[in-house]
């Protein structure tokens, strides 16, 4: 069966240090992978949503960068974290072009303080 | 993707059937609709999703009105568990689709 593993699960940063958020996916192959942040209180932001490997598309220009190094690898990367990238960070991905749904991951609850 | 919009908020008491509306009136003839659920500080979950028949699976029922401009969520005898918030979004078939979630309708299920 499929597994989505993303880490930390929480994590308190100074302003202005880097952030590197790791999701990987078990059991699949070529899947698309989704970064998403909920700030408090609110909906889900798309940040940014994979295809393949080193195809990454980046729907809200920011502080924040993404990275698929391999199949089922995707990276979430700042060089200087912002008060203002505090959020709850979910990883999700999702088989092919079907009607396969959304599966998220556990998500990265990130305080920048 | 079409727009979705959600009540903000609504309430149910246990036992009862929970109707969750979604209003996707811009909806295009090949745009499913999903729903997902979301407990406070986890992530989505996914639970059920459909075209233009009506669906049913172990979680939810999906009634999708003849139009496909609006859907309902409902789960059958809400317990306290089903407490969360709901999200109905509509999303392209075979497109690298954007997914976009909206604020959703926060359900509170009381005693």
């Amino acid at each position: 069966s499929q597994t989505i593993h993303q880490w930390p699960a929480t994590l308190v940063q100074p302003v202005g240090s880097p952030l590197s958020l790791e999701c990987t996916v078990e059991g699949t192959s070529n899947p698309n992978l989704y970064w998403y942040r909920q700030a408090a209180g609110r909906g889900l932001q798309l940040l940014f949503y994979s295809v393949g490997i080193g195809q990454i598309s980046s729907e809200v220009p920011q502080n924040l960068s993404a990275s698929r190094p391999q199949d089922r690898q995707f990276i979430l990367s700042s060089k200087k974290l912002l008060l203002s990238d505090s959020g709850f960070y979910l990883c999700a991905w999702r088989g092919g072009q079907g009607v396969s749904p959304l599966h998220f991951g556990n998500g990265t609850r990130l305080t920048v303080t | 993707d079409a727009k979705t919009t959600q009540p903000p908020s609504m309430d149910c008491a246990e036992g009862r059937a929970a109707n969750l509306p979604c209003n996707h009136s811009t909806i295009s003839g090949n745009e499913y609709v999903y729903w997902y659920r979301q407990i406070h500080s986890q992530g989505p979950q996914y639970i059920i999703h459909g075209l233009k028949n009506n669906e049913t699976n172990e979680m939810a029922s999906l009634i999708i009105t003849e139009d496909r401009k609006s859907s309902t969520l409902i789960l059958p005898h809400a317990t306290l568990r089903d407490t969360a918030v709901y999200y109905c979004i509509a999303r392209t078939l075979g497109t690298a689709s954007k997914l976009t979630f909206g604020t959703g309708t926060r359900l509170q299920v009381t005693l």
